[in-house]
């Protein structure tokens, strides 16, 4: 079982610049949450969707962030134009069932350092 | 707003010592706690409590909920190196109504074992 794929692992990027973050979930589950890790605030739920919709966005912290799930087997979440406060590890995770009720896998991470 | 508070924030202990980790919350319509354990990298999922009082254990580790306390501890016996690792404590609310529920983590306890 591959588990949660996420790419890329690390990327450094300048203010300013769009950053597209990429996630697969483990096949068969139907939810997938995103999660930034801050030392200072820790893990924070930016968005999630349930059968490839979005269901809480509230978590998104402004407009230049933006989420998508094309298929149950993809999705991406982009910020544009990226800023040095965003600098974080981006957690990708998913689930079996409706919403967050059950336990969660996460992804590796990737980690964004924005100059 | 919900808060899920732990302590202490960090801890180190010497191999062969037993620890305790705290985690206490305020949420609204509380369902659930879950513990997970992260390393260098993903966190991964210990335990999910959800009635008062019950013990689970998984080898040397186990929790307890206390819904009257709004609290929960998680006890590592006998530690080794391989416990190094940040413990995250989450706690899920909701009402049964899908797309209600969220999983709100709290900073974490950074645990150390010294051989």
């Amino acid at each position: 079982d591959a588990g949660v794929i996420q790419s890329p692992r690390h990327e450094v990027t300048e203010m300013g610049q769009e950053v597209t973050l990429r996630c697969k979930p483990i096949s068969g589950h139907n939810s997938l949450f995103w999660y930034r890790q801050t030392m200072m605030r820790g893990l924070e739920l930016l968005i999630y969707f349930n059968n490839n919709v979005p269901i809480d966005d509230s978590g998104m912290p402004e407009d230049r962030f933006s989420a998508k799930m094309p298929n149950a087997s993809f999705s991406t979440l982009k910020i544009q134009p990226s800023e040095p406060r965003d600098s974080a590890v981006y957690f990708c995770a998913s689930s079996f069932g409706r919403g967050t009720a059950g336990e969660l896998f996460f992804g590796e991470g990737s980690r964004l350092t924005v100059l | 707003e919900d808060k899920v508070v732990q302590s202490p924030l960090s801890l180190v202990v010497h191999e062969g010592d037993t620890v305790t980790l705290n985690c206490s919350y305020e949420v609204t319509n509380f369902r659930s706690l879950l513990w997970y354990k992260q390393e260098k990298k993903a966190p991964t999922f210990l335990f999910m409590l959800t009635s008062s009082g019950i013990e689970k254990k998984s080898g040397r580790l186990s929790s307890i909920l206390d819904k009257k306390e709004l609290s929960s501890i998680l006890n590592i016996t006998a530690t080794q190196t391989g416990d190094s690792a940040i413990y995250l404590c989450a706690v899920l609310r909701g009402t049964t109504n899908f797309g209600n529920e969220k999983l709100t983590f709290g900073t974490g306890t950074r645990l150390t074992i010294i051989p």
